[in-house]
């Protein structure tokens, strides 16, 4: 247990509303992760940060905001979901001596 | 473009047969390659980190090693808790990202 939380742990909401998933961590570590798991596509990164407002992009990032305002808290934020954002979100943050990442429980959020 | 490909696909096998699982890669300079669990529902568990060629990780029943093209995950006398869908990624030097396979999905049978 990395002491990672996320929330909600699911969430169903329209097209075109603005969304937040949280993520927080316990033990301080630099660097965290926002990554979308989908069938067919594997798990793939959205935006990470390495420190507090210190933030970049991933592969997928297009849709998609961040904010970092503390070292605990990673937010990630669909400023108009669409159903195509229809996915599971997972958080990770980077072990520490290591590049290992941890992964936390995930939100599965859907669009309709 | 790096590449990750896991196969098969999925695996269905007998408890107490032994297998392996293919991870291969392609990407400059290899930072390092994990190998996950997950489990329905959850995320994924972090396994094992090789470096190099050559090296090799254990776990209970579980055995990684490295080679430059590709990564096997050995499962020596499998048992029905070891079925999950296990994940391989790599990290390329100088960037923070790892690419992810699409893992394969082991089923162990009593």
């Amino acid at each position: 247990d990395a002491g990672i939380t996320q929330s909600p742990r699911h969430k169903v909401t329209e097209t075109g509303t603005p969304v937040t998933l949280r993520c927080h961590q316990t033990e301080n570590h630099r660097y965290m992760y926002w990554y979308r798991q989908d069938p067919g596509h594997g798990l793939r990164l959205i935006h990470y940060s390495y420190g507090v407002k210190d933030t970049d992009k991933g592969e997928v990032s297009d849709g998609y905001s961040v904010s970092r305002s503390k070292t605990e808290d990673f937010l990630l934020t669909l400023e108009s979901a669409t159903s195509s954002q229809t996915s599971v979100y997972f958080c990770a943050i980077k072990g520490v001596g290591g590049d290992e990442q941890y992964f936390g429980p995930g939100t599965r959020l859907t669009v309709t | 473009e790096d590449q990750v490909t896991q196969s098969p696909e999925a695996l269905r096998l007998q408890e107490g047969e032994s297998s392996s699982l293919n991870c291969s890669y392609t990407v400059s300079g290899l930072r390092g390659l994990f190998w996950y669990r997950q489990d329905p529902g959850k995320g994924p568990e972090f396994l094992f980190t090789l470096y190099s060629a050559g090296e090799e990780k254990e776990k209970e029943r579980l055995k990684a090693t490295l080679t430059k093209k590709e990564s096997f995950l050995h499962i020596t006398a499998p048992k029905p808790e070891d079925s999950a869908t296990y994940l391989c990624a790599v990290h390329q030097g100088g960037s923070e990202k790892l690419v992810f396979g699409k893992g394969t999905k082991l089923t162990v049978n009593p």
